[in-house]
């Protein structure tokens, strides 16, 4: 059974351009969440999405978007880059919306130089 | 109000040790304490969570505790093994919301020497 899959794996961009992200959850999950996870810290809650609607976001810019599709992959979009968006971009799928098990994905390290 | 407060920062343990991670919370409204073992370059992993109906909750090695009253709970890790050396975060969420935001700890370093 695949787990949560993101990709891509690594990705560098330069300030002030746009990226996207993309997940696909664990088959028969509804639920995609992402996080920022900065060097050395904790993963901070950026979106939940469940059945292609927004749940929940947490304190970050306009700049950061996501959206889920009718198969309940995601994408997470963020436009004007900063250095400070250097970090690794966690997906985390579940079946429900709400403190239930929440398995995350690799990740996508994003470089922005 | 909203921190999840981990200690210690590092740990190292001998192989066979029990290894203890803490942490603490403000937020009453927290109702789930999920657990995430983390190695470098990979996503954090499930290891066990734990609600606040009940006090300890065990699987295999790892065990959690629970402490309402002082809204506490800890990780404990025994018979170490040098496959355990990875960082380690607790984290808590809230129904209250509607959705899942997992609020995490600033992460445990465990080393485990042979």
């Amino acid at each position: 059974d695949a787990g949560v899959t993101q990709s891509p794996t690594h990705l560098i961009k330069t300030r002030g351009q746009h990226v996207t992200l993309r997940c696909s959850p664990i088959s028969g999950h509804k639920s995609v969440s992402w996080y920022q996870q900065v060097l050395g810290q904790g993963p901070q809650f950026i979106f939940q999405y469940y059945e292609k609607e927004e749940r929940g976001r947490g304190n970050f810019p306009d700049r950061f978007s996501a959206r889920q599709f009718p198969n309940y992959s995601s994408e997470l979009n963020v436009n004007a880059l900063l250095l400070g968006d250097s970090a690794l971009y966690l997906c985390a799928s579940s079946f429900g919306t709400v403190n239930t098990e929440a398995f995350f994905g690799q990740g996508t390290r994003l470089t922005v130089v | 109000q909203q921190q999840v407060k981990q200690s210690p920062q590092s740990l190292i343990v001998q192989k066979g040790g029990i290894s203890i991670i803490n942490c603490a919370y403000e937020n009453t409204a927290f109702d789930y304490f999920p657990w995430y073992q983390q190695f470098p370059g990979k996503g954090p992993a499930l290891l066990i969570a734990i609600r606040p109906d009940v006090s300890e909750k065990k699987e295999g090695r790892f065990t959690i505790s629970f402490n309402k009253s002082a809204k506490q709970f800890s990780l404990h890790i025994m018979d170490s093994q040098p496959g355990d050396s990875a960082t380690y975060f607790c984290a808590a969420s809230t129904a209250n919301t509607g959705f899942q935001k997992l609020v995490f700890g600033t992460g445990t370093r465990l080393l485990v020497s042979p």
